[in-house]
């Protein structure tokens, strides 16, 4: 079964460092979404595209978070700096299309620690 | 604010045995939920999902029921087996495929 790829798997950082995230969605899907997941909570959702195109960043914080997706395929999260408070999970997924009866089919994550 | 929240944060059942993970919703007007199961170091895993139109859906071993009266949902996993123990999450759709996960229950099964 095809799968969302992300790398690096675990990212150690200090604070004011920049930090980058890959992620390969499943081919074909055009909807590709960021989630960052505190421990021993949720997925909380940051961005989300439509191919190329943002449809959703209102939780993103902008003032140091990034995300890219040019070619509507692979995307990248980046943060510059990154605080202590950014440690966490940071999941990709991604769907056939923007609609509930396309489900989310979630990588397997970057563990950012910030030091 | 609209949440989705889990009532037990832990939950410890012996092999063999069933399951019931519950879920309360706050926003009436939801339509559309998921559980997803997340085993440690990975990322949440797609189990079952369920509309507003209906009252229960069953897939293999697992079972949702939704109860708009009392806004609650709850996943029932059959015969749970050692690989069922994961943090299992329900999830909220709000449109556009965003959805809005609660705080997850820990699922323990002994052996």
């Amino acid at each position: 079964e095809a799968e969302v790829a992300q790398s690096p798997r675990y990212k150690i950082t200090e604070k004011s460092q920049a930090v980058a995230f890959w992620c390969d969605p499943i081919s074909g899907h055009a909807t590709l979404y960021w989630y960052r997941q505190i421990l021993g909570q949720g997925p909380e959702l940051l961005v989300q595209f439509q191919d190329e195109s943002v449809v959703d960043d209102s939780q993103l914080p902008k003032d140091r978070f990034s995300a890219e997706r040019l070619k509507g395929v692979d995307s990248t999260l980046k943060i510059q700096p990154a605080e202590l408070g950014d440690s966490a999970m940071y999941l990709c997924a991604s769907s056939l299309r923007p609609r509930f009866d396309s489900p989310l089919h979630f990588g397997n994550g970057t563990r950012l620690t910030v030091t | 604010g609209e949440s989705v929240g889990l009532h037990l944060p832990t939950l410890s059942v012996q092999e063999g045995d069933n399951s019931i993970i519950n879920c309360a919703y706050s926003n009436s007007a939801s339509d559309y939920f998921i559980w997803y199961k997340q085993e440690s170091g990975k990322g949440p895993q797609f189990i079952i999902d369920i509309r507003s139109n209906m009252d229960k859906r069953q897939g293999q071993r697992v079972t949702v029921l939704l109860n708009k009266t009392v806004k609650h949902l709850s996943l029932q996993i059959a015969a749970t087996q050692p690989g069922d123990s994961a943090v299992y999450f329900c999830a909220e759709n709000k449109g556009g495929n965003k959805l809005v996960f609660g705080a997850g229950t820990i699922l323990r099964v002994k052996s």
